[in-house]
C-alpha cells in the first residue's frame, strides 16, 4: 500500500463548479499536511498547509480528519486557472522528517 | 531572491555518458532535496542533505551521487546514464524542520531525455 493515495482522475469540471479531492495516508506517524500544486510542465508550488481544524483560503478549503487518516481539498466557484495537478504532501515524523508526495490529482475545469 | 535555480533547463544524453544537474538557492535553507518526477507519477526523492557536508539516501540513489560543499549548491551527478534515468529532475530546499508549516521550495526542473 501506498503511503499516500489520491485518486489520479482527470476531474473535468465546467467553470463556477465545487470539487473536491481527498487523500489517504498510511502511517500514523504523520505530523503535518500540505497541498501543493502543480501546473503542466512546471515545478510544484505551496497551495496551503491542512490543519486539523480546516482552514481555508478564499475559494480554497482544506480539512484533515485523522482518525480515518485522510485529507481533503474543496474548491469553490472553479476558475479555468484552477486546472491544474494538486499533490497531497504528508510529512512523517521517523526521527528525521520525511516528506512523502501523493501522484496528484489532475484537475481540468472548462467554459 | 532568485529561489532555487537550476541548470539545464533540457538535456539529451546518451546511454553511457555522464552529467552534474546544477542546484543553487539563496535562500540559506540547509535542507536540500533533488527529487525525480516520471509522466503521470509522484516526486520521487533521490538525494537529500541536511546541511553543507551531510547527505543521505532517498527512495531511489542508485545511478546517482550527490555533493554538497557549501549552503548554496547541491549537485546531482548522473554516472552511466540509463534510458531508466529519462525523467523530469526537481531540486528543492526548505528551512530546518521544525514539526510545522515547511514549505518546500522548488526549483524549474530539469527535463533529462537518454537515447
Amino acid at each position: 500500500r501506498k503511503e499516500v493515495e489520491q485518486d489520479p482522475g482527470p476531474f473535468n469540471v465546467p467553470e463556477g463548479a465545487t470539487v473536491a479531492f481527498n487523500c489517504t495516508y498510511s502511517n500514523s506517524a504523520s505530523q503535518s499536511f500540505f497541498w501543493y500544486r502543480q501546473d503542466c510542465r512546471k515545478e510544484p508550488k505551496l497551495l496551503m498547509s491542512v490543519y486539523s481544524s480546516g482552514n481555508e483560503d478564499g475559494r480554497f478549503t482544506a480539512q484533515l480528519n485523522r482518525a480515518s487518516q485522510y485529507i481533503s481539498l474543496l474548491i469553490r466557484d472553479s476558475k479555468l486557472s484552477d486546472s491544474a495537478t494538486y499533490l497531497c504532501v504528508v510529512n512523517i515524523n521517523t526521527g528525521g522528517f520525511k516528506t512523502i508526495f501523493g501522484a496528484g490529482t489532475r484537475l481540468f475545469v472548462k467554459a | 531572491n532568485a529561489g532555487v535555480t537550476q541548470t539545464p533547463k533540457f538535456r539529451i544524453l546518451k546511454i553511457g555518458q555522464s552529467m552534474t544537474l546544477q542546484c543553487t538557492q539563496d535562500m540559506n535553507h540547509n535542507y536540500m532535496y533533488w527529487y525525480r518526477q516520471d509522466p503521470g507519477m509522484g516526486l520521487k526523492l533521490i538525494y537529500y542533505s541536511v546541511g553543507a557536508g551531510i547527505t543521505d539516501k532517498g527512495e531511489v540513489p542508485n545511478g546517482y551521487n550527490v555533493s554538497r560543499s557549501t549552503t548554496e549548491d547541491f549537485p546531482l551527478r548522473l554516472e552511466l546514464a540509463a534510458p531508466s534515468q529519462t525523467s523530469v529532475y526537481f531540486c528543492a530546499s526548505r528551512k530546518s524542520p521544525s514539526g510545522g508549516v515547511n514549505e518546500q521550495f522548488f526549483g524549474p526542473g530539469t527535463r533529462l531525455t537518454v537515447l
